[in-house]
Order: C-alpha cells, then structure tokens, then sequence
C-alpha cells in the first residue's frame, strides 16, 4: 500500500464550487504539504503544517484553505473553484529535517488532476 | 524570493547519448535535491547534496553541487528510455527572517526529458 495517498486522483468541477481534496499517510511524519504543479512552473506551495496545531501559508495560498484533521490527514478545500486553478494537486509529508542538511526528504503522493471548467 | 533555475526546460534525445541538466540560482543554498517524476506519480528523491562541491553517483546519474552552493548539475551517462521523466531541483526555503526554514522546500521549474528507443 502506498505511504501517501491522495483521493481523488481525478476531478472536473465547475466555476463557483466548493472542492476538497484529501491527503493520508502512514508514515507517521508530521510534517505534511500541498503543492499545485502547473506546467512549466515546477511545485508551488500552497499551505503546509509542521504538526497538527499548526498550519502555515506558502506561496500561492489566495483561493485556498486547509485542514489537519489528525496527525495522518491534511486536506485541501477550494471555496469557490475558477477556472485557474486547473492544475495538478500533490500532497507530501516529511520527517523532522537534520539542521546538518538544510533540508529532508519529502514523500509525495500520486497527485490529483482537477479540472475547473 | 530564493529562485531555482534549471536549463534546459525540454530534452529529447535519442538512446546511449549522455546529457546534463542545470540547477542554478543567485542565492546561496545549504543544500540541494533533485527529484524525478514519472507521469501519473508524484516525485521521488533522488539526491541530496550537503557539501560544496560535493559529487554523487547513482548509477549512471552524477549530481554535482557547485563550490558556492549555488547551483547543481545532473549528469546522465548513457540514457536510458527507462530515464524518461520530469527532474526537479530543489533547495530549502528561506524563513521570515532570512534563515533557512528548514522543511520548506523551493523548487525549480523542472526538466523533461525524452529518451527515444
């Protein structure tokens, strides 16, 4: 079974829908993100949480909210979908990083395509 | 605003020819990744590299850091059509202080390549 899944792994919605996107892991990590991807563009971050009472703003978090439901869950809620934010979706988790490195790796879901029409 | 720069952003080439992906940037990092991503799957680690002027090996792949921590290069010799992906570079973000914020990662925008049969 996969670490980090991710449900939906397809959705078309229309503009002005609420969508919520769902992260799980097993990994026990507690640190866990969401990221859109566009072409050309690489990862962005939308919303990460270092642990369950905490949750931060990335870059692109306008149009976006989240929830830590539990140490395993993070899901991604767009209040009102428009058509920009097609994109593909990608949750991730990691552990605590070594300060010695800078930097841990992060273990990402199979992503979502949404489709905002 | 840390940016990662890679070069080229498309690469097809045909099987056994050798190629090198670039990951630059004006800031210093004090590490870097790269991360593959295979269609319909999210990024994998490949590499992580600490050190200026650090070289790694993975099988046919070297991933060198730049003696200024500014940039990172991937070599792959003999491609494979088994090599074709998306690559990633990626370093940690800098906190609202201008330190690392060390967890938060900055992506570049990445690299296709194409390895042809």
């Amino acid at each position: 079974d996969a670490d980090v899944t991710q449900t939906p792994r397809n959705r078309i919605t229309k503009t002005g829908k609420r969508i919520m996107l769902e992260c799980s892991q097993t990994k026990g990590h507690d640190r866990m993100y969401w990221y859109r991807q566009d072409p050309g563009l690489g990862l962005r971050l939308i919303y990460y949480s270092f642990d369950v009472k905490d949750i931060n703003k990335g870059e692109i978090s306008d149009g976006y909210s989240v929830s830590r439901q539990a140490q395993a869950k993070f899901s991604l809620s767009l209040e009102s979908a428009i058509p920009n934010q097609t994109a593909l979706y990608f949750c991730a988790t990691s552990d605590l990083p070594a300060l010695d490195r800078g930097s841990d790796t992060q273990y990402f879901g199979p992503g979502t395509r949404l489709t905002v029409l | 605003t840390q940016l990662l720069e890679q070069s080229p952003q498309f690469l097809s080439i045909q099987e056994g020819e050798n190629l090198t992906v670039y990951c630059n940037s004006s800031s210093v990092f004090s590490s870097l990744q790269w991360y593959r991503q295979e269609p319909g799957e999210g990024p994998v680690l490949l590499v992580t590299v600490v050190t200026g002027g650090e070289v790694k090996k993975l099988k046919r792949l070297t991933f060198q850091f730049g003696d200024a921590r500014k940039d990172s290069s991937l070599h792959i010799t003999a491609a494979q059509p088994g090599d074709t992906g998306l690559y990633l570079c990626a370093g940690p973000s800098r906190g609202h202080a201008g330190g690392t914020s060390y967890g938060k990662l900055t992506f570049g925008q990445g690299t296709i390549l194409t390895v042809h049969p």
